[in-house]
């Protein structure tokens, strides 16, 4: 069975730039989580979805953040303007249902902001 | 609110020794515990589990018991291996609600 996809894995760009993260979970995952992760903490959840509607983006800064799962399946992270404290690594996690069921994660983008 | 609290490393072990990573939570509902373990270059893997108090998860020689009384859910393996370094997070998830709550993480360097 494959994993949660991911992509890309690093990228580096300069403040008040704009960047997109790409995420595909696993095969009949109905939900979809993602989180940040700052150097020397443990992930912070953004967004999750269940199939393509929004359950909770309470974290999610919205000013800069927005996040997407059209169809259900695979989902965009974005980000504009980009500012130096969004470096970090975005984590992808998909379930199959949610309420404290495991959550599978993908290998993270490691974002540089300049 | 709901939060974690994991015992800060870095923890440097030589091989065969015993480990103890404590983790302790604070939770208003009835949560599940989690162990997570990010190898080098890796994402993040499910270590083991427990879902309800007394309840014991374990995998790879870790284990962890569940302990409503004292709010913990330390990790233990009785003899560590060079292949056991890594990262540990210890995440909490409240029943009927929807993400983990994790802890800062542990890191773990096992020399020969």
């Amino acid at each position: 069975e494959a994993g949660v996809a991911q992509s890309p894995r690093y990228k580096i760009i300069e403040k008040r730039q704009s960047v997109a993260f790409w995420c595909n979970p696993i095969s009949g995952h109905a939900t979809l989580y993602w989180y940040q992760q700052i150097l020397g903490q443990g992930p912070k959840l953004l967004i999750q979805f269940q199939n393509n509607g929004v359950v909770d983006d309470s974290q999610l800064p919205k000013d800069r953040f927005s996040a997407e799962r059209l169809k259900g399946v695979d989902s965009t992270l974005k980000i504009q303007p980009a500012k130096l404290e969004d470096s970090a690594v975005y984590l992808c996690a998909s379930s199959f249902g949610q309420a404290g069921e495991t959550q599978y994660f993908g290998p993270g983008t490691r974002l540089l902001v300049l | 609110g709901d939060s974690v609290t994991q015992m800060e490393g870095p923890v440097t072990l030589s091989e065969e020794a015993f480990l103890t990573i404590n983790c302790t939570y604070t939770a208003t509902g009835y949560p599940s515990l989690f162990w997570y373990v990010q190898y080098p270059g890796e994402g993040l893997q499910l270590l083991l589990k427990a879902t309800k108090a007394d309840d014991k998860g374990s995998n790879k020689g870790f284990e962890a018991t569940y302990r409503k009384e004292t709010t913990s859910f330390h990790l233990e393996k009785g003899s560590v291996q060079v292949s056991d370094s890594a990262v540990y997070f210890c995440a909490l998830g409240i029943t009927g609600a929807n993400n983990l709550f994790f802890g800062t993480g542990t890191r773990l360097t096992v020399i020969p």
